[in-house]
């Protein structure tokens, strides 16, 4: 299954609020999660299962979708939150990852 | 506390063979499955394969043919082995936990980068 991310950078300023897209080439039901990564550092999950939350992530970090359409939306970004976000689906195998949207600052 | 520690060498040459180690601290590896996932020098992410917590294992068919892992759960470690490296496997290989139930990857190793260079 592909996951296509969108856009693939976005410029913003901090204290916008933000969605993130991530789009599957089939439907992937509810089973896609969303990783934050910074620079020279391991990715960490934010939302699991489209809409669920992590514990001791931030609430401004949300997530919706189902089937092929997802989103990430992170309300009022805030200096730390620069970096790049993927997906992982894992409705089948082999399990996948998008390309990676790049959250910089304006 | 839950942690993951890769270890390896950092170069690699073409044509050989890669051994990283992935030693866990803080749950069972009879309890939880660990996942090696790697990320080609600035690129994306990649699973590689899975040791679950009963001792199967499966890979993602790109990577199939030259792939095994292993585990001493007396050690509390997990093996990877891949052979015939070529340029294109330079990158951070990262061994991660996966919740029992769950198909995502809520602990991380540090990671450990592998050039393949001659």
């Amino acid at each position: 299954i592909m996951l296509t991310q969108s856009p693939a950078t976005l410029s913003v300023t901090p204290g916008e609020s933000i969605s993130l897209s991530c789009r599957a080439s089939q439907s992937i039901s509810t089973n896609l999660h969303w990783y934050q990564q910074k620079p020279n550092e391991s990715p960490r999950v934010l939302i699991k299962y489209a809409s669920q939350s992590i514990s001791g992530i931030p609430s401004r970090f949300s997530g919706s979708g189902s089937g092929t359409d997802f989103t990430l939306n992170i309300n009022r970004v805030e200096p730390e939150d620069f970096s790049v976000y993927y997906c992982q689906q894992s409705n089948s195998w082999p399990l996948t990852f998008g390309s990676g949207t790049k959250l910089e600052i304006k | 506390q839950v942690q993951l520690t890769e270890s390896g060498p950092g170069l690699v040459h073409p044509s050989e063979t890669l051994s990283l180690t992935c030693t866990v601290s803080g749950f069972s590896l009879t309890g939880y499955s660990v996942y090696w996932v790697r990320q080609p020098s600035g690129k994306g992410l990649e699973w590689m394969g899975r040791m679950r917590y009963n001792g199967d294992t499966s890979y993602n068919s790109a990577l199939k043919s030259r792939l095994s892992i292993s585990r001493d759960t007396s050690k509390n470690q997990v093996f990877l082995k891949m052979n015939s490296l070529q340029t294109d496997d330079t990158g951070t290989y990262y061994c991660t936990r996966v919740p029992r139930g769950g198909y995502y990857f809520d602990y991380w190793g540090q990671g450990v980068m592998v050039t393949v260079s001659s």
